[in-house]
């Protein structure tokens, strides 16, 4: 398996553009996280679902941001219109199914910078 | 809800020593505890874990210690190596009829001189 994939890599965009982040989970996951990282504030959940359903978006800062999951091997995050604090690098993890001890497997982030 | 908090936030060590990082966790209720290394670069990756019936899990140069009483986990690295150089993460998890979500610590940047 080729592991959780994220894209793009990079985002560099301008303050007040659309910036639209991609996640693919491992395959038979049904759990899927967004984390966002930065040094003041460390990883942060942003959300994550379960079954293609969110579950918990208390980590969501504000409605600029959004973020769906059409079906199981596909994931976005949104964020419109982007700010020069939501520069951070946005992970997206994966889990198997149920169990309270289950691994959570990180992708290899995305890193966005809002000028 | 769950505060965990991590110290160091740095540790240099010289290669061949051991390190220890720490942990501490606000909630009882938490009963699973792993760690993870985030390489420059790359998203964490689990190196290990334990769960709130265990006091110590051992694997090869890792280990961590868990003290649910005082609310603490540690994580011992011995004999370390420079590819032992990297970030780590502890966490916190509840049982699942309180949801899937992970409460990570700040981190440590551990430098393993050679």
């Amino acid at each position: 398996d080729a592991g959780v994939i994220q894209s793009p890599r990079h985002e560099v965009t301008e303050m007040g553009q659309e910036v639209t982040l991609r996640c693919k989970p491992i395959s038979g996951h049904d759990y899927l996280f967004w984390y966002r990282q930065t040094m003041m504030r460390g990883l942060e959940l942003l959300i994550y679902f379960n079954n293609n359903v969110p579950i918990d978006d208390s980590g969501m800062p504000e409605d600029r941001f959004s973020a769906k999951m059409p079906n199981a091997s596909f994931s976005t995050l949104k964020i419109q219109p982007s700010e020069p604090r939501d520069s951070a690098v946005y992970f997206c993890a994966s889990s198997f199914p149920t169990g309270a001890y289950n691994e959570q497997f990180f992708g290899p982030g995305t890193r966005l910078t809002v000028l | 809800g769950e505060n965990v908090e991590q110290h160091p936030s740095t540790l240099s060590v010289q290669e061949g020593d051991s390190a220890v990082i720490k942990c501490t966790y606000s909630d009882s209720a938490s009963n699973y505890f792993p760690w993870y290394k985030q390489e420059l670069g790359k998203g964490p990756q689990l190196i290990i874990d334990i769960r709130s019936n265990v006091g110590e899990k051992k694997d090869q140069r890792i280990a961590v210690t868990l003290n649910k009483t005082a609310k603490h986990f540690s994580l011992h690295i011995t004999e370390t190596q420079p590819e032992d150089s990297a970030v780590y993460f502890c966490a916190a998890k509840k049982g699942p009829e309180y949801g899937n979500k992970l409460v990570f610590g700040a981190g440590t940047i551990l430098r393993v001189k050679s």
